[in-house]
């Protein structure tokens, strides 16, 4: 069965740094997506098929320059670099995947990291 | 940025009854848009996609329909398990964007 198991999640100062890792195999299309307690969903980064280096990566304004998405294909590992971390940066953040080449939803959903900013 | 906007945000339904759930875009996605199913304390689930399609691996009773700024989700018969959070998501633009979400309850 396909899985994708986030880690990395934990309690973090306010301006301080967290590495967020999902271990995943088979997807092209890979994203975080995080959800703030009690609140909805909010796209936080996506990665195509080849990588930082060859491939495309897309953020929202709200943590674009903070956030840096990556992955090792080799390692089959997904990650996500967060820095200059804020208050309003805690919630739960998925690791998503999408088999596909095209299109931009996402098939399949890890159970999510939770992350606090917090002094 | 596309804002999704979803009514209403709370549905009350009794089971075996039939669900419908809004989602309205703020400019056209075509029908690049995808509904998930969120159960407390549960990651999100894919249903449709392309407005329509469903995912694999879901019942018959969920369907999608609607296209560029309209789009109706509807559970034609309420089974205890469907009682979650419902969200859609279009990918038609960057940045990607969700609706609020609609909370369907036990009437």
């Amino acid at each position: 069965e396909v899985q994708l198991l986030e880690s990395g999640g934990g309690l973090v100062q306010p301006g301080g740094s967290l590495r967020l890792s999902c271990a995943a195999s088979g997807f092209t299309l890979m994203s975080w997506v995080r959800q703030a307690p009690g609140k909805g969903l909010e796209w936080v980064s996506s990665i195509s098929a080849g990588g930082g280096s060859g491939g495309g990566t897309y953020y929202p304004d709200s943590v674009k320059g903070r956030f840096t998405i990556s992955r090792d294909n080799s390692k089959s590992t997904l990650y996500l670099q967060m820095n200059s971390l804020r208050a309003e940066d805690t919630a739960v953040y998925y690791c998503a995947g999408r088999t596909g080449a095209r299109y931009w939803y996402f098939d399949l959903w890890g159970r999510g990291t939770l992350v606090t900013v917090s002094s | 940025e596309i804002v999704m906007t979803q009514s209403p945000a709370t549905l009350s339904v009794s089971p075996g009854e039939r669900a419908t759930l809004s989602c309205r875009a703020s400019q056209s996605v075509s029908s690049n848009l995808a509904w998930y199913q969120q159960k407390s304390g549960q990651a999100p689930r894919l249903l449709i996609y392309g407005a329509s399609t469903r995912a694999t691996g879901i019942p018959a009773r969920f369907s999608g329909s609607g296209s560029e700024t309209e789009f109706t989700l509807t559970v034609s018969s309420l089974q205890s398990e469907d009682f979650a959070v419902y969200y859609c998501q279009q990918y038609n633009n960057w940045p990607l964007t969700f609706g609020g979400g609609t909370k369907v309850e036990i009437k």
